[in-house]
């Protein structure tokens, strides 16, 4: 149980242009999604914890505004990347789960060129 | 201070040797404690999930966790090369699916065939 489906898992945008990033519960109900950013050899940093049907909640020092979080069904949080520039070039990941632990998405690595 | 300490590594062991990875932390206040594993380029898996202090056994890996000492352990058992991967710690002072986690910084582990 608790599977998490993250697409797509790799991709390449212009710079100046925007990227949605999806993360689905397949087989329970996520009333809350967490976002996280990884760059290369470092551990996981929590950008925002997702809430459905209400705002998210960003972590001090994320701009809500470039990383726009929707989460309007129990099975569906959407990460958007916008006016993406190379230094938003990583590794992000969403979670969600049951009472115990959480499982991660197979992850989205983002190249901005 | 960082909440959560973790050795990055690497750690590099024979094949069939016993690994010990560990993390302290700071907040006397964590009761759940996690460790996930991380295969390159991909989301991390959990792995063990553990509630207040005491040890816990899957197979080949066991936690441990000392809350007196603020120090938890994953011991792996007859380590194989496919064992090798970032190991990650992370815990949080509530249980359920809607608390964030506090995460180590993950140790790198390579089990030499």
């Amino acid at each position: 149980g608790a599977v998490v489906s993250q697409h797509p898992s790799w991709v390449i945008c212009k710079s100046g242009t925007s990227v949605k990033i999806e993360c689905r519960s397949l087989d329970f109900q996520a009333t809350t999604m967490f976002w996280y950013r990884q760059f290369p050899k470092q551990s996981l940093m929590l950008m925002a914890t997702s809430n459905e049907g209400s705002k998210a909640t960003y972590e001090q020092g994320v701009e809500k505004d470039k990383f726009l979080i929707n989460h309007a069904s129990l099975t569906l949080s959407t990460l958007t990347v916008t006016s993406a520039h190379p230094e938003d070039s990583s590794f992000y990941i969403c979670s969600g789960g049951l009472d115990y632990g959480y499982t991660f998405g197979s992850g989205t690595r983002l190249t901005v060129v | 201070q960082k909440e959560v300490e973790q050795d990055p590594g690497p750690l590099s062991v024979p094949e069939g040797a016993i690994v010990s990875l560990n993390c302290t932390y700071s907040n006397s206040a964590f009761q759940y404690f996690m460790w996930y594993r991380q295969y390159s380029r991909k989301g991390p898996e959990l792995l063990m999930y553990t509630y207040s202090s005491g040890n816990k056994e899957d197979g080949r890996f066991t936690a441990q966790v000392d809350k007196s000492s603020k120090y938890i352990s994953l011991f792996i058992r007859d380590s194989q090369p496919s064992d090798s991967a970032t190991y990650l710690c992370a815990m949080s002072q509530y249980g359920g699916a809607t608390n964030k986690l506090i995460f180590g910084t993950g140790t790198l582990l390579a089990v030499q065939p």
